[in-house]
């Protein structure tokens, strides 16, 4: 089986900078995801880690360490509009991805 | 591609009806899934086909769900009787092996989600 941990909601200032960890156990190993939800609306994809180590992509970074289980999605010059739930998704070894129950990040200026 | 396209986006039965919710897949897509996303949950996933089969339907809270695939291009989920304990969002999701070198699998695209809402 999969298990995902993440922190329940973050807050953080306009402009700042915000880290969301995600901690997972699972059986085989596929790549780890990041999505983004918005209040009533679909998750949408963020980025995508197989191997160790940091993939930026604009503002948003993602870091992956397999040994320790561990992930991170880093979100630089947060802007209000970043405020959403984000999601941490492991894909295992059936390939298919297991979500955790997300962070819900509140920005506020 | 629209992406994927569920039906309907709202849903208000009482309990005890039959509820069948609607998804068309992206083109040339051979994964779909079905998730339920509730606040004490989260997103879990009920089932998945591949290639119009349905490989793992663990995820079915009981019998009175049911999910189809007759074609590439549209699955059912249905709950008959619904119960309250039902209510939640529904959503559809697809995603494509892709066969070069080791063969990867893309990311999921979802649907906007069915809200149902069992009284």
């Amino acid at each position: 089986g999969q298990n995902i941990d993440q922190p329940t909601e973050m807050t953080a200032t306009e402009g700042a900078i915000v880290q969301i960890n995600c901690t997972y156990q699972t059986s085989g190993f596929n790549g780890l995801f990041w999505y983004q939800q918005h209040a009533g609306e679909a998750p949408t994809f963020l980025s995508y880690n197989v191997l160790d180590g940091l993939e930026e992509k604009g503002r948003f970074s993602s870091f992956l360490s397999r040994s320790k289980g561990y992930s991170y999605l880093l979100l630089k010059e947060l802007q209000m509009k970043d405020s959403a739930s984000y999601l941490c998704a492991v894909r295992g070894g059936s390939y298919i991805p297991t979500f955790g129950r997300g962070t819900s990040l509140i920005v506020h200026p | 591609d629209a992406g994927v396209i569920q039906s309907p986006r709202h849903e208000v039965t009482e309990m005890g009806q039959e509820v069948t919710l609607r998804c068309k897949p992206i083109s040339g897509h051979d994964y779909l899934f079905w998730y339920r996303q509730t606040m004490m949950r989260g997103l879990e996933l009920l089932i998945y086909f591949n290639n119009n089969v349905p490989i793992d339907d663990s995820g079915m809270p009981e019998d009175r769900f049911s999910a189809k695939m007759p074609n590439a291009s549209f699955s059912t989920l249905k709950i008959q009787p619904s119960e309250p304990r039902d209510s939640a969002v529904y959503f559809c999701a697809s995603s494509l092996l892709a066969y070069g070198g080791r063969g990867v699998h893309t990311e999921a695209f979802f649907g906007q989600g069915t809200r149902l809402t069992v009284v």
